[in-house]
């Protein structure tokens, strides 16, 4: 059973435009949401992350919505650029430091 | 500070024969987690050790992997004997409990068995 579900599973975005994906749960224990990138044969880096009891998060052009009554989450990023190209994974932090990823989206940028 | 250390980086093997994945987590980490990501899925829990304890390790096929973390600091997964569909990367992860809101991961042992 996936825990969390991830969308879409790939994305290409012109350069200077928005990113958008989404993230949604039902195990309504989590307490912890981050976002991890990754480039080809690198391990995944945290990114940002929000707590349930805020609604955003913004980092730089990295923003993440969060909305607890829907269990949805989504990751923003603005003036996308080719160098974001990556595989990006939301995950959910359960009881006992337990996470539990995304299938990952592949974010392509085109100059 | 230095990262999650794992070694090797790569390895091919063929089915049915063993390998042995090394990893080091970041100093003070006394979480420690084995993740398997094949490829174009996410990370998924292995097995997850507090110190030298398993906390979880309800995803791990016990028929054929197991997981040690002796001394409470590095750790080392196995295979044996390994199967086809166990081609995949395998990452390590640590983080701080009580303060775990984030894990780190290495960069990953590539598995390839034909």
């Amino acid at each position: 059973q996936q825990q969390v579900k991830q969308s879409p599973q790939s994305l290409i975005v012109q350069k200077g435009g928005i990113s958008i994906i989404n993230c949604a749960y039902e195990n309504t224990a989590f307490d912890y949401f981050p976002w991890y990138q990754q480039f080809p044969g690198k391990g995944p880096a945290l990114l940002i992350a929000i707590r349930p009891d805020v609604s955003e998060k913004k980092e730089g052009r990295f923003t993440i919505s969060f909305n607890k009554s829907a269990k949805q989450f989504s990751l923003h990023i603005m003036d996308s650029q080719p160098g974001d190209s990556a595989t990006y994974f939301c995950a959910a932090r359960a009881q006992g430091n337990q996470f539990y990823f995304g299938t990952g989206t592949s974010l392509t940028v085109i100059p | 500070e230095a990262g999650v250390a794992q070694s090797p980086r790569y390895k091919i093997i063929e089915k049915r024969q063993s390998v042995a994945f090394w990893c080091n987590p970041i100093s003070g980490h006394a979480t420690l987690y084995w993740y398997q990501q094949i490829l174009g899925q996410g990370p998924k829990l292995l097995i997850q050790f507090q110190n030298n304890g398993v906390v979880d390790d309800s995803q791990l096929p016990k028929d054929r992997f197991s997981a040690e973390r002796l001394k409470g600091v590095d750790s080392t997964l196995k295979i044996q004997p390994a199967k086809l569909e166990d081609s995949a990367v395998y990452l390590c992860a640590s983080s701080v409990p009580g303060r775990g809101n984030t894990i780190y991961f290495g960069e990953g042992s590539w598995l390839t068995v034909v």
